[in-house]
């Protein structure tokens, strides 16, 4: 079945600094990738969906100058938290999708969880 | 605001008994419906998805739609203790074009007692 690779799994950063997180299509080319982020005991919370080669499409509230999305190849997009703070510390999940449209299944990254102190 | 809403729970059934999972959700674009199950600090699972009404059964799980009623649910047969998890009901709606993305509720936890 198809599958998304995200790394890093875990990771520690000081507060002011970035944080860059991949992840990849391993066996279908990812037309649309989506990112999320989840509190604890909340539900996924859709930050942005890009398509290849496209900027980013940002839900409200997501400040598009902190979490850069990069999906330059049909295999890899990259989220970079900028200048984090202990309040970015969350679960962040990578989704992809093969089609442009409907009709497609979702396939989820392990998740990435951040802490910043 | 478009809306999916999920008992939080906890649910919880001895082993082996039907557990009743269930989502209502607000926006009638919506055309298909994702079930998922999540583990504790873990990404969501894909359990199935329904997009026409009525029943669809893959092994124990049974998902059910009604879109008249923007109601869809999913059963759980012969529950197992490893079926312990919060599972997320996530319609697919259209953003516009051919955009299309899933809009998660907030997940039913479900405790499977041995």
């Amino acid at each position: 079945g198809a599958v998304v690779s995200q790394h890093p799994s875990r990771v520690i950063c000081k507060s002011g600094t970035s944080v860059k997180i991949e992840c990849r299509s391993l066996d279908f080319q990812a037309t649309t990738m989506f990112w999320y982020r989840q509190f604890p005991k909340k539900s996924l919370m859709l930050m942005a969906t890009s398509n290849e080669g496209s900027k980013a499409t940002y839900e409200q509230g997501v400040e598009k100058d902190k979490f850069l999305i990069n999906h330059a190849s049909l295999t890899l997009s990259t989220l970079t938290v900028t200048s984090a703070h202990p309040e970015d510390s969350s679960f962040y999940i990578c989704s992809a999708r093969e089609g442009w449209a409907g009709g497609y299944g979702y396939t989820f990254g392990s998740g990435t969880r951040l802490t910043v102190v | 605001q478009k809306e999916v809403e999920q008992n939080s729970g906890p649910l919880s059934v001895p082993e082996g008994a039907i557990a009743s999972l269930n989502c209502t959700y607000s926006d009638r674009g919506s055309q298909s419906f994702f079930w998922y199950r999540q583990y504790s600090g873990k990404s969501p699972e894909l359990i199935m998805f329904i997009y026409s009404n009525g029943d669809k059964e893959d092994g124990r799980f049974t998902a059910q739609l009604n879109k008249a009623s923007q109601y869809v649910s999913l059963l759980i047969r012969d529950s197992q203790p490893s079926d312990s998890a919060t599972y997320l009901c996530a319609p697919q709606l259209n953003s516009g074009g051919s955009n299309y993305k899933l809009t998660f509720g907030k997940g039913t936890l479900l405790t499977v007692n041995p």
